[in-house]
């Protein structure tokens, strides 16, 4: 069965602190996908990238950066100088290569002070 | 574009009236996909389509929900009758094929 782990319940961190996000998965799939979706207080769930079981690279966009890694079967997300604006959960999620079904983590809230 | 809307964004109902939940998703999208999302059971898919046949409901609790999809642009989760337990945000999402699902804003139901 397929499941995702985000040990860290919540997170708080001052303004332009750099914070990184946990994710650990277990599949028994050799292809299957990996997301992060962000969901801020307003209550919308928005996407924030997909990777590939097959594509290790790291991968940066402005300040977030994601690093996967599958000899541990992680997939972690750092935001690099965080702002007040970063403050929501995030979810980590798996899916099977067939079917598009979504196994989420249970969340990480991240609380950024000013 | 617009992006997957639902609607009502919040019902408030007794126990025992039926709710009936709505979602057109983003047009061109084969995929659409029901969740349920709670405090205590966090993000639960309950059943998607693809291209309007339902592949997969086993996350549907009891028979008391069910869910349809009439066509392309169109689709209805329906709890009869609703029970306090159903109180919960349900969103409705829909993909392209390519895996990465993109979310309604979700409608918050409460049954008193």
């Amino acid at each position: 069965a397929q499941k995702v782990t985000q040990a860290q319940t919540e997170i708080s961190v001052v303004e332009k602190e750099d914070v990184t996000l946990d994710c650990v998965y277990e599949t028994r799939d050799t292809t299957y996908y990996l997301f992060w979706y962000k969901q801020p207080p307003s209550g919308e769930l928005v996407f924030l990238i997909r990777r590939n079981s097959f594509d290790e690279q790291n991968e940066i966009s402005g300040r977030y950066s994601w690093n996967f890694q599958k000899s541990t079967s992680s997939f972690n997300f750092t935001i690099t100088a965080s702002q007040v604006v970063d403050s929501a959960v995030y979810f980590c999620a798996l899916s099977e290569a067939y079917g598009n079904k979504l196994v989420f983590g249970a969340g990480t809230i991240l609380r950024v002070k000013s | 574009d617009a992006g997957v809307i639902q609607s009502p964004r919040h019902e408030v109902t007794e126990m025992g009236q039926e709710v009936t939940l709505r979602c057109k998703p983003i047009s061109g999208h084969d995929y659409l996909f029901w969740y349920r999302q709670t405090m205590m059971r966090g993000l639960e898919l309950l059943i998607y389509f693809n291209n309007n046949v339902p592949i997969d409901d086993s996350g549907m609790p009891e028979d008391r929900f069910s869910a349809k999809m009439p066509n392309a642009s169109f689709s209805t989760l329906k709890i009869q009758p609703s029970e306090p337990r159903d109180s919960a945000v349900y969103f409705c999402a829909s993909s392209p094929g390519a895996h990465e699902q993109y979310f309604g804003p979700g409608t918050r139901l409460t049954v008193t």
